[in-house]
């Protein structure tokens, strides 16, 4: 069984439409993740949940939205997508948000805006 | 503040020689760090973490890691590289008392037969 699972693996779409990604993990992890990973392989934090609430959401443009209808769901919604959106989407878990804790991380949403 | 630095954009390593990938590190307080792997196309994966205790950690796929305070470092290990080690690892440091990870730039490793 795949312990953190994203869909889809691949979205391409137009500039300015509105697309979502899907998030889920089963690994009982109370904490949850986005990243997003450009060209270069920089790893950017964008938002953590931790209990469905909200923990981190650091400098991102407020046309993507997360959602936590669970502990084990977090969903990245994105509107009016730009080019500079185009990049690598990762979600990930952790137990909590203990120091010590690893993250698990799901196989990656390739966005590509045209 | 706190930060990590991953010197080398890339290491090269013939097969079936030591590898090491730098890692350094900036907190104020006790650090908890951690590396992580990640194959072409895919997520990362974690291979080790040092959190207290001995200084050496060992980690999946035969690697292993020295956490050296004095250098505030934490450099990848490896005795004998494999090509399928060849990938992209990144260093990530967190303060003790602190839930935000910080990560490095990323080493990418290519290991030659």
């Amino acid at each position: 069984d795949t312990a953190v699972s994203q869909t889809p693996k691949y979205l391409v779409t137009q500039m300015g439409n509105d697309k979502s990604i899907k998030c889920e993990q089963n690994l009982g992890h109370d904490t949850m993740y986005w990243y997003k990973q450009d060209s270069k392989k920089f790893l950017k934090i964008m938002f953590s949940y931790n209990n469905k609430e909200l923990i981190i959401n650091e400098t991102v443009p407020n046309r993507f939205s997360p959602k936590s209808p669970d502990k084990a769901h977090l969903n990245l919604h994105i509107n009016s997508l730009e080019l500079g959106d185009s990049a690598v989407y990762f979600c990930a878990s952790s137990p909590g948000l203990a120091g010590r804790d690893e993250q698990f991380f799901g196989p990656g949403t390739r966005l590509t805006v045209l | 503040a706190q930060s990590v630095a991953q010197p080398e954009d890339q290491v090269n390593v013939a097969e079936g020689n030591p590898l090491t990938v730098k890692c350094t590190y900036s907190v104020s307080g006790n650090p908890y760090l951690f590396w992580y792997v990640q194959y072409p196309n895919r997520g990362l994966q974690f291979l080790l973490k040092y959190i207290t205790g001995d200084n050496l950690v060992k980690g999946s796929y035969g690697f292993e890691a020295e956490f050296n305070k004095s250098q505030t470092s934490f450099h990848l290990k490896k005795p004998s590289a494999l090509v399928s080690d060849s990938a992209l690892y990144f260093c990530a440091v967190r303060e003790a008392s602190n839930y935000q990870l910080i990560w490095g730039a990323g080493t990418k490793l290519i290991i030659k037969p």
